[in-house]
């Protein structure tokens, strides 16, 4: 079965600095989607970025990006100019083509003024 | 405005009484998923169903229940099977074969 990992509990960044978001993941397949969603307080999900495994090119919307190491299984995402809207809980989540989407504990993200 | 719609927002129950959360999407998608989040905590994939009258289980599919009787509609029944089913539900979907997923606001589901 796949498993995605966030290492992270819990994360502070600066405002207006920049923060990292590790994930990894276990998989045997080669074709694949990474995803990055938020969730604010609201409760409500927000897709962030998605990344294709055949795409070597790394994912980027505007402020957030994303380190996509294939080998090593790893997603981690980047959070550049950290705005006080940012804080979220942040989660990983893996799907193979056309099958169930599978999500990480989660990372709290806190931004500090 | 297309979307998904989870109702009601807010769910109270007592112990022993089935409920059935409902789920609706006119985004035209075939994909529905059911997942269970508890404080501080992932979403767990509770069932999940790729076309109309077929679903599969996920992780935690005991004490459960879905249909899959139209496209847009995918209730999910928390019967009295399931020993602790105080936590907020999220319902998704997404297009078949393509993957990015969206999320209607949730039910916040309390047994006393």
């Amino acid at each position: 079965a796949q498993t995605v990992t966030q290492s992270q509990p819990e994360m502070s960044v600066q405002e207006a600095e920049t923060v990292t978001l590790s994930c990894t993941y276990d998989t045997s397949e080669s074709d694949y989607y990474l995803f990055w969603y938020k969730q604010p307080p609201s409760r409500q999900m927000i897709l962030v970025i998605r990344q294709e495994a055949y795409k070597q090119q790394n994912a980027t919307e505007n402020r957030f990006s994303v380190n996509f190491q294939k080998a090593a299984k790893s997603f981690s995402l980047k959070i550049s100019d950290s705005q006080l809207g940012d804080a979220a809980m942040y989660f990983c989540a893996y799907m193979e083509y056309g099958n169930k989407l599978v999500f990480g504990a989660g990372t709290i993200l806190r931004v500090k003024s | 405005d297309g979307g998904i719609t989870q109702s009601p927002k807010y769910l109270f129950r007592k112990e022993g009484q089935n409920v059935t959360l409902s789920c609706e999407q006119n985004l035209n998608h075939d994909a529905m998923y059911w997942y269970r989040q508890d404080p501080g905590q992932g979403l767990r994939l509770i069932y999940y169903s790729q076309i109309v009258n077929d679903f599969q289980k996920g992780d935690i599919a005991e004490g459960y229940s879905v249909s899959r009787e139209k496209k847009e509609s995918f209730p999910l029944t928390v019967t009295s099977a399931q020993k602790n089913p105080t936590a907020f539900y999220l319902c998704a979907s997404s297009i078949f074969l393509n993957t990015e997923a969206f999320f209607g606001q949730g039910t916040r589901l309390t047994v006393v």
